[in-house]
């Protein structure tokens, strides 16, 4: 299996602009996860699915930012407007049976 | 809630020192627990883990037990390497079967060579 993939692996983007962060799990996780991490505050998750549907998302900083899974296969973190103090790595992880496997991560910079 | 204490970092050992990063939880019911591993530029990465009181996980050389009478998963190793410069994070899981995980702050460990 490929592994959790997530595109693109690098984003750079003004203030104020759109961004879309995407995520494929592995193929039968029937678990997914967003996460960010930054010095900071470390690694923070900001919402689950099971099955397609969203569980928690107690963790979404606010409303500018929105998540999708609109099949198995296939998830989105979007942020709109973007601030500079989104800056991070979004981890996208998928798990079954209760071990999370994490993709690469996004390191996504806003100017 | 539950949480998970770890290790102050950095750490700092030279290349085939003994190396042990504390990591500590509280949690409601029977959690299971994970070590994870991140390097540079990489996501996390699956370490060891253990599910039930007395059981060990073991990869790689590195060794962590699940302490139920001390709520301690600390992770060892005997001789540590170059490469083993990374990230350690200690994790436990949401027993409610939300499939959750709770993680450390991480510890950042250097190995010197």
């Amino acid at each position: 299996d490929a592994g959790v993939i997530q595109s693109p692996r690098h984003e750079v983007t003004e203030m104020g602009q759109e961004v879309t962060l995407r995520c494929k799990p592995i193929s039968g996780h029937d678990y997914l996860f967003w996460y960010r991490q930054t010095m900071m505050r470390g690694l923070e998750l900001l919402i689950y699915f099971n099955n397609n549907v969203p569980i928690d998302d107690s963790g979404m900083p606010e409303d500018r930012f929105s998540a999708k899974m609109p099949n198995a296969s296939f998830s989105t973190l979007k942020i709109q407007p973007s601030e500079p103090r989104d800056s991070a790595v979004y981890f996208c992880a998928s798990s079954l049976g209760g071990t999370q496997y994490f993709g690469p991560g996004t390191r996504l910079t806003v100017l | 809630g539950n949480s998970v204490t770890q290790m102050e970092g950095p750490v700092t050992l030279s290349e085939e020192a003994f190396l042990t990063i504390n990591c500590t939880y509280t949690a409601t019911g029977y959690p299971s627990l994970f070590w994870y591993v991140q390097y540079p530029g990489e996501g996390l990465q699956l370490l060891l883990k253990a599910t039930k009181a007395d059981d060990k996980g073991s990869n790689k050389g590195f060794e962590a037990t699940y302490r139920k009478e001390t709520t301690s998963f600390h992770l060892e190793k005997g001789s540590v390497q170059v490469s083993d410069s990374a990230v350690y994070f200690c994790a436990l899981s949401d027993d409610g079967g939300a499939q959750k995980l709770v993680f450390g702050q991480g510890t950042r460990l250097t190995i010197n060579p």
